[in-house]
């Protein structure tokens, strides 16, 4: 029962634009959510978070969106840099339990 | 502050024998969780830890065990491996306090690739 997908397994987005990341969640039970991204042999890097009180957070070029009605989450990268290219994974939890529920993760490539 | 620290980094077992892996958190971090990441499967809670007590676990079979120290570090144990324990295992720290909200965001080490053949 994957109650986090992430449907894209890859995207490539060109330097300078926009990337969108998408996740989907089925338990309402979650109250919040993170964003992860990973590279090649190291652990995930916390990345950016949302409770679920909040619609949308930003940390200079990352922002998630939260759309609680359609249990859905969404990270925006702007603008999109060629170092951002990594596996992004994303997470939701629930208050008192420290477990994560992961996504399958997205490749993304930056191309120049 | 140095980040979470895991040993060994690669490790290759065979069939039936048993592991134990290490995982040293940020300092002053008292709780730590563990995760297993396969292509397959992705990223799956193992268990946490919290004050050497066990407070979550996901649903993984008895042979996945865990323990924590007074220190703060963990360790994790599977015993009689199968092929399918091949992954990458990640231990993830916060700062969680006794009573506090788990909004917190934990943070991994770089992992334990584990090889069975």
């Amino acid at each position: 029962d994957q109650q986090v997908k992430q449907n894209s397994p890859s995207l490539s987005v060109q330097e300078g634009r926009i990337s969108i990341l998408n996740c989907d969640y089925t338990n309402s039970m979650f109250d919040y959510f993170l964003w992860y991204k990973k590279y090649p042999a190291e652990g995930p890097t916390f990345l950016i978070s949302i409770s679920s009180i909040k619609d949308k957070n930003e940390d200079g070029r990352f922002t998630v969106f939260l759309n609680k009605s359609a249990k859905h989450l969404s990270l925006h990268i702007v603008p999109s840099q060629p170092g951002d290219s990594a596996v992004y994974f994303c997470a939701a939890g629930m208050q008192g339990a420290q477990k994560l529920v992961f996504g399958q993760g997205t490749r993304l490539t930056i191309n120049p | 502050k140095a980040g979470v620290t895991q040993t060994p980094r690669y490790l290759i077992k065979t069939r039936g024998q048993q592991v134990t892996l290490s995982c040293s958190p940020i300092s002053g971090h008292r709780s730590v969780s563990w995760y297993q990441q396969t292509p397959g499967q992705g990223l799956q809670f193992l268990f946490e830890y919290f004050s050497e007590t066990q407070r979550n676990k996901g649903n993984f079979p008895g042979r996945f065990s865990g323990r924590q120290f007074s220190n703060s570090r963990s360790e994790m144990n599977v015993s009689t491996l199968e092929l399918g324990d091949s992954a990458l295992y990640l231990c993830a720290s916060n700062s969680l306090k006794a009573g506090g909200h788990s909004y917190n965001e934990q943070f991994f080490g770089p992992g334990t690739r584990l090889t069975v053949l």
